[in-house]
Parts: structure tokens; C-alpha cells; sequence
């Protein structure tokens, strides 16, 4: 079955230090993989995708087809990153979203 | 890009009501989605709303709970019937808009801002 896991509810590091978001899926196929982000009190919207392999506010991830994973890095976090962070895979061609329980990014000063 | 609208915002209602949730887009779209966000859950795929035709549910959702309407490419409406605490989630409409200068065919999804309801 298609699953995300995100396996850290809560990720707690001080600014200006490296940060890394957990995702992996399971699906048997090349699934195109999304992070969102939402930032208190303001919908949920996309950060970034794989398939255009850029970097937005600082972020970067990479995909991992052999280790099924989808992990999200910022080598220096600032405060304004503190937000809900999602992982979601969708089927090519597709529009059903499947997304990983989210984890909760909190930078400290 | 798209823009969605969701009213309510926030509803406290009682079990055995039943809440009709507003979803408007400032676009025209095939396809509308309704997710739901459970207390410290992720979000669950309820149902796909197309215009001109039933909405397709997911697995473990169905029509007489949750009845979907779609009368044009810019609304739907999602009603939550007799509601049970364990309803109490966030609802989330949701589209897809071709993203069409990025020269990738992609798509995005947008969301809007949700409807909290807690029923007692």
C-alpha cells in the first residue's frame, strides 16, 4: 500500500543549525514526492518537489529511489522556518495526495 | 494560482446535526478535493468532486455521511451529517492549477484555509 512516514513528530534545533526532516514511502512505482509546509496560522502550501530539483527558502531534497526517501535539509535553520512540515507522494498522472503525519519544525534563537 | 475560500471558518455543533461546509475557487477547475485532518493526524483524502458527476469517495468514506455537491467549476459544498465528537476534524477543499511556466506540465496543489469543527 502507498504510505509516507515521517517518523519525527517533533524536531526541536537552535538557529542557525543544520536541519534534516525525515520522509520515506513506500509505492511501487516512481511516485512524484512533495514537501508542504504550514506556517501558524496560515494554510497549507507547497515548499518544494522533486521533480524541479530547486531550492526554496534555503530547503533542498533529494530522492532517494534506492532508500525510498525523500529527506528534507537546510544546512543553517532560521527562526521563520519553525512550521508544520508535510511529505507527500502522488501517483504519476494522478491527483490523490498521500501524506506523511507531518512533522513539527521549532528553531530556537 | 488559485485561491480558495472556506466557510465556515470554525463551527462548534452538536451530535446528531449535521454542518454543510462552503469551499469557492477564484478559478475554474475539473476537479475538487475534500480532505480531513483529524486532531493530530495528517490529512486523509475524503473525496474528489467532479462537476456533472458524483463525487468519488475514498475508502472508508461514503455519499450519506458525507454528501458532496458541485454545481458549477468554481464551488462545491461538503456536508458533514449526523455528526458524532468523532467527526471533530479540520476540513480542507483543495485544487489542482497547472503550473504552466515552470515547463515541467506539472500541477499544484493549493488548499484552502479549512473549516475547524468540534461537535459535542
Amino acid at each position: 500500500a502507498q504510505r509516507v512516514t515521517q517518523p519525527e513528530k517533533l524536531l526541536s534545533v537552535f538557529k542557525g543549525a543544520p536541519v534534516e526532516l525525515k520522509c520515506n514511502y513506500s509505492y511501487s512505482g516512481s511516485p512524484e514526492l512533495f514537501w508542504y509546509v504550514q506556517y501558524s496560522r496560515q494554510r497549507l502550501q507547497l515548499l518544494l518537489r522533486h521533480i524541479s530539483r530547486e531550492s526554496i527558502k534555503g530547503f533542498t531534497a533529494d530522492l532517494n529511489k534506492g532508500e525510498t526517501s525523500f529527506h528534507l535539509k537546510k544546512p543553517f535553520a532560521q527562526e521563520e522556518d519553525s512550521a508544520m512540515y508535510y511529505c507527500a507522494l502522488i501517483e504519476p498522472g494522478g491527483f490523490k495526495t498521500i501524506f506523511g503525519a507531518g512533522t513539527r519544525l521549532f528553531v530556537k534563537a | 494560482s488559485a485561491v480558495i475560500s472556506q466557510k465556515p471558518s470554525r463551527d462548534i455543533c452538536q451530535r446528531g446535526t449535521s454542518l454543510t461546509i462552503q469551499c469557492q475557487v477564484d478559478s475554474q477547475v475539473t476537479m475538487m478535493f475534500w480532505y480531513r485532518q483529524q486532531p493530530g493526524q495528517s490529512l486523509t483524502l475524503i473525496a474528489t468532486a467532479n462537476q456533472g458527476s458524483e463525487a468519488t469517495y475514498e475508502s472508508g468514506f461514503v455519499i450519506d455521511k458525507f454528501p458532496i455537491s458541485r454545481p458549477n467549476l468554481t464551488f462545491s459544498t461538503l456536508t458533514v451529517s449526523n455528526m458524532s465528537p468523532e467527526d471533530s476534524s479540520i476540513y480542507l477543499c483543495s485544487v489542482f492549477m497547472a503550473e504552466l511556466d515552470d515547463g515541467l506540465g506539472s500541477y499544484e496543489q493549493y488548499f484552502g484555509p479549512g473549516t475547524r469543527l468540534t461537535v459535542t
